[in-house]
């Protein structure tokens, strides 16, 4: 089965460093770019960034850019999703996702990690 | 930044009604490189419509997607029980900027 297994819910307090998991299964990992999506509590959805796992080309939404770190693992089919410092405004559920083509629309979504940064 | 506005907000219908959404972007999607998500309440979103018009795989034909520039429809032909939910679309004629539009609730009437 084609899917993207994500890492389980996190609390961290402001300050703290944190990095999250997306292992890709059922397909060849290098041949498809991998991407996070941010959802706010009760909000819509925003793209982060994007990372093609054969040669780790990355591109970051200007506004996490600097904010976020996003990475493989190709020997292991996982993506990560890093943060140095957290805030309380990185409170959401990250999605991982995949699109099917060389164009940007998400065919395969992992189930989603809910970070919860709070004192 | 390309900011598409859906519209309504929130459109409240009966199972078995036509619903329509509207995708309105701020400057013209490139190749018409418009998608439709649906999502519910505690699942992740799944992709309904790509290409602005083509149907995701598993999809059924009560849903279709149309328009191309800056206006683009999501059309759900006869309602279904499941088909209650939040709606998004997405962008993705700009490589360095993908867009999603703020969502449309379908509620049931």
């Amino acid at each position: 089965e084609v899917q993207l297994v994500q890492s389980g819910p996190e609390v961290k307090k402001p300050g703290e460093s944190l990095k999250i998991s997306c292992k890709g299964s059922g397909y060849r990992f290098t041949s498809y770019w991998i991407g996070w999506v941010r959802q706010m509590p009760g909000k819509g959805l925003e793209w982060m960034g994007i990372i093609y796992p054969s040669d780790s080309d990355t591109t970051y939404r200007p506004s996490f850019q600097g904010q976020v770190t996003i990475s493989v693992d190709k020997s292991i089919s996982t993506a990560y999703l890093q943060w140095r410092s957290l805030k309380a405004s990185d409170t959401a559920m990250y999605y991982c996702v995949r699109p099917l083509t060389g164009d940007w629309y998400f065919d395969l979504w992992g189930r989603g990690t809910l970070v919860t940064v709070s004192s | 930044e390309i900011v598409l506005t859906q519209s309504p907000g929130t459109l409240s219908l009966s199972p078995g009604e036509r619903a329509t959404l509207s995708c309105r972007a701020s400057q013209s999607v490139r190749s018409s490189y418009l998608a439709w998500y649906q999502q519910k309440p505690g699942q992740a979103p799944r992709l309904l419509i790509y290409g602005a018009s083509n149907r995701a795989t598993g999809i059924p034909d009560r849903f279709s997607g149309s328009g191309s520039g800056t206006d683009f429809t999501l059309t759900i032909s006869r309602l279904e029980p499941e088909d209650f939910a939040l709606y998004y679309c997405q962008q993705y004629g700009s490589s360095t900027e993908l867009t999603f539009g703020g969502g449309t609730k379908v509620e049931i009437k």
